[in-house]
């Protein structure tokens, strides 16, 4: 079936640390994973995205990577900031037409 | 800024209402999607319209239905409002059918009293 799972549910960190967010998808048929984040009020931006024919991708403090065998893949927030703090959904595009979401992961960088 | 602005941004209803939500797609793209979000969770894919047409459906029911004008902005409609309708419905465009890459709006927040 369609479905993506996302851990954890919440992550907090100090300033200038590193953060991790791990998703699972389901259908090996997927090949386009994006990464978005909802601020309050909000309706979801696109931060990165990766497309199944490479393994990672990076784009200043943040990347990601994908492992295609195991149906993972892996957001990397490296020096956190404060602005980094909201919620981080990962997504997997299904049967061309739709992206299933993960449930996402509130992130609270303290500074 | 993405482009893809909604409206009303909040709108307050009681069961048994209908509603009309719209939107209107980043300029160059032609496909708009609708998603549900519920508070705490992630998304839900409602429907695509391209070309006027619905392209694809999510697990909704047929009371949730849209239409997409010449001008690629599109309108979500909610038959018979429910108390679980109550959420953030977002729209998404993007360049083309194919094109998996989505851009939001900001969103309506609806609640169902």
């Amino acid at each position: 079936g369609e479905n993506v799972e996302q851990h954890p549910s919440t992550l907090s960190v100090q300033e200038g640390d590193s953060a991790v967010i791990k998703c699972t998808y389901s259908d090996s048929a997927s090949n386009y994973f994006p990464w978005y984040k909802q601020e309050l009020g909000k309706g979801p931006q696109l931060i990165i995205d990766i497309r199944s024919n490479v393994g990672e991708k990076k784009d200043q403090r943040i990347a990601v990577t994908l492992n295609k065998t195991a149906k993972h893949f892996s957001l990397h927030i490296t020096e956190t900031q404060p602005e980094d703090s909201a919620v981080y959904f990962c997504a997997a595009f299904y049967n061309t037409d739709k992206l299933i979401f993960g449930t996402g992961t509130r992130l609270q960088v303290f500074p | 800024e993405t482009g893809v602005t909604q409206s009303p941004t909040h709108l307050i209803k009681t069961r048994g209402q209908q509603v009309t939500l719209r939107c209107s797609s980043q300029s160059g793209h032609n496909t708009v999607s609708w998603y549900q979000q519920a508070l705490g969770q992630g998304p839900q894919f409602i429907f695509q319209y391209y070309r006027e047409e619905e392209n694809g459906r999510g697990n909704f029911p047929p009371r949730f239905s849209g239409l997409q004008f010449p001008n690629y902005s599109s309108e979500l409609n909610v038959n018979a409002l429910e108390l679980d309708d109550s959420a953030l419905y977002l729209c998404a465009s993007s360049q083309d059918q194919a094109n998996e890459k989505l851009f939001f709006g900001s969103g309506t927040q609806l609640s169902v009293l």
